[in-house]
């Protein structure tokens, strides 16, 4: 099983409340990461969990943490939400090195009011 | 920072006609690249990864073609049907790095 799950599918936040986004895969996977896609964009990394250290791009460190209670399950948190977040966040899983494929999940659509 | 430029945005061809898609990338530590594939509401599906330079790579109904000294990767899907009708993206990623870089994205038609 290639699956990576993510929840919810869809949803609706307010302007300075917080949002967290689950996401899990079963192939015992190292390494997972989240993507922020926007439309007309290219998906861009935010950070990444390797094993249990969490890898956090420089221009969005401050704005989106992670955990990682387990191997299966990682999560995005946005402590206080803007319109600037609204996007598709897609997360992905691979085996450590730079030449392994990521699977992703299909994504939640968050959007921000 | 680093990026991949990936053309046309968007691609409207007749069914068993070629569809050719083109990415260009501009770090010189790239090493890996990835073509993927997304239908409407489902996740990005892995089509291919290739590592060797100037080698044409032929999988169900396409080709992909890197070629490392124009910093150049391609993805040429021969005879579209209508199942090929999809946002494909490139990616690229190296040994210093974990996350990719995408390009962004190439919407693809394939019309009867």
């Amino acid at each position: 099983d290639t699956t990576v799950k993510q929840n919810p599918r869809y949803k609706l936040a307010r302007v300075g409340k917080p949002v967290n986004l689950i996401c899990s895969q079963t192939m015992n996977h190292d390494t997972m990461y989240w993507y922020q896609k926007k439309p007309n964009q290219a998906p861009k990394l935010l950070l990444f969990y390797y094993d249990k250290i969490l890898n956090r791009e420089a221009d969005t460190f401050e704005k989106f943490q992670s955990s990682r209670p387990n191997n299966s399950f990682c999560s995005l948190y946005i402590g206080s939400a803007g319109l600037e977040y609204s996007a598709m966040y897609l997360c992905a899983s691979s085996t450590t090195g730079g030449a392994s494929e990521q699977y992703f999940g299909p994504g939640t659509r968050l959007t921000v009011l | 920072g680093e990026q991949v430029e990936q053309r046309p945005p968007h691609l409207s061809v007749r069914e068993g006609d070629s569809a050719f898609i083109t990415c260009t990338y501009t770090d010189p530590n790239s090493y890996y690249f990835f073509w993927y594939k997304q239908e409407p509401g489902a996740s990005l599906q892995l089509l291919m990864k290739v590592f060797s330079s100037t080698e044409i790579n032929e999988g169900q109904g396409f080709t992909v073609l890197l070629n490392k000294k124009d910093k150049r990767l391609s993805l040429n899907l021969t005879a579209a049907h209508p199942g090929d009708s999809a946002a494909y993206f490139c990616a690229e990623g190296n040994n210093y790095a974990q996350g990719l870089t995408f390009g962004l994205g190439t919407r693809v038609s394939v019309f009867p």
